[in-house]
């Protein structure tokens, strides 16, 4: 079955530490991978995008890794900030039309 | 810059009742998706419609039928609602890749 997973509801780290955040899938071919930051009672945000042609991508304190073979993405986040603290989701697309999510990590950052 | 609308911000509905949900997207944006999202739960894919047709369905009820407008606002509307319905139900538009997503609609059925 198609499956996406990430890799611990809940991450807790110090500040200024770098999160790492894992997407897993299964019996998928997505064209690309995006990353979503949730906070509390709102809608997600896009973050990043990474295509299945690209092993990484930068934006500011944000790096995005897709690994096609092992069918993973790594999601840091450096030099963290209590700010950081939010649901992060991933978010497989298949084609334009068929984006699916998995269950988010949970990233509390603490002082 | 405009964002995704969506009205109602809150919906409190009985068993049984009807609901009607409405999202605006982003204009020129050619593509709506519909999520429902439970109390710590991620976003599941209900449906979704690309240039007013709709392109791919998830796990919908078939109690739950979307449509999208001329003007390209599309409505989730929700039939002999249940206890389990009460969620978040978010709208999303994207133009070619990033979604974007409105502030949701967050229905409570008692």
């Amino acid at each position: 079955s198609q499956k996406i997973e990430q890799n611990s509801e809940a991450l807790n780290i110090q500040e200024g530490k770098t999160a790492t955040l894992t997407c897993n899938y299964t019996n998928y071919s997505p064209a690309y991978l995006q990353w979503y930051r949730q906070d509390p009672g709102r809608g997600p945000v896009f973050l990043l995008l990474i295509r299945e042609n690209e092993k990484e991508k930068r934006k500011e304190r944000l790096k995005v890794t897709f690994d096609t073979t092992l069918k993973q993405s790594l999601f840091h986040i450096t030099a963290s900030q209590p700010a950081d603290s939010a649901t992060y989701l991933c978010a497989l697309a298949i084609n334009n039309n068929d984006m699916r999510f998995g269950a988010g990590t949970r990233l509390t950052v603490k002082p | 810059a405009a964002g995704v609308i969506q009205s109602p911000r809150h919906l409190i509905k009985e068993k049984r009742e009807t609901a009607t949900l409405k999202c605006y997207p982003i204009p020129r944006h050619d593509t709506v998706y519909w999520y429902q999202q439970g109390p710590g739960q991620d976003p599941q894919f209900l449906i979704s419609f690309y240039e007013k047709m709709q392109s791919d369905k998830g796990s919908i009820p078939d109690r739950f039928s979307a449509q999208q407008f001329s003007d390209y606002h599309s409505e989730l509307n929700m039939s002999s609602l249940e206890l389990g319905d009460s969620a978040l139900y978010f709208c999303a538009s994207a133009l070619n890749t990033e979604a974007f997503f409105g502030q949701g609609t967050r229905l409570t059925v008692v």
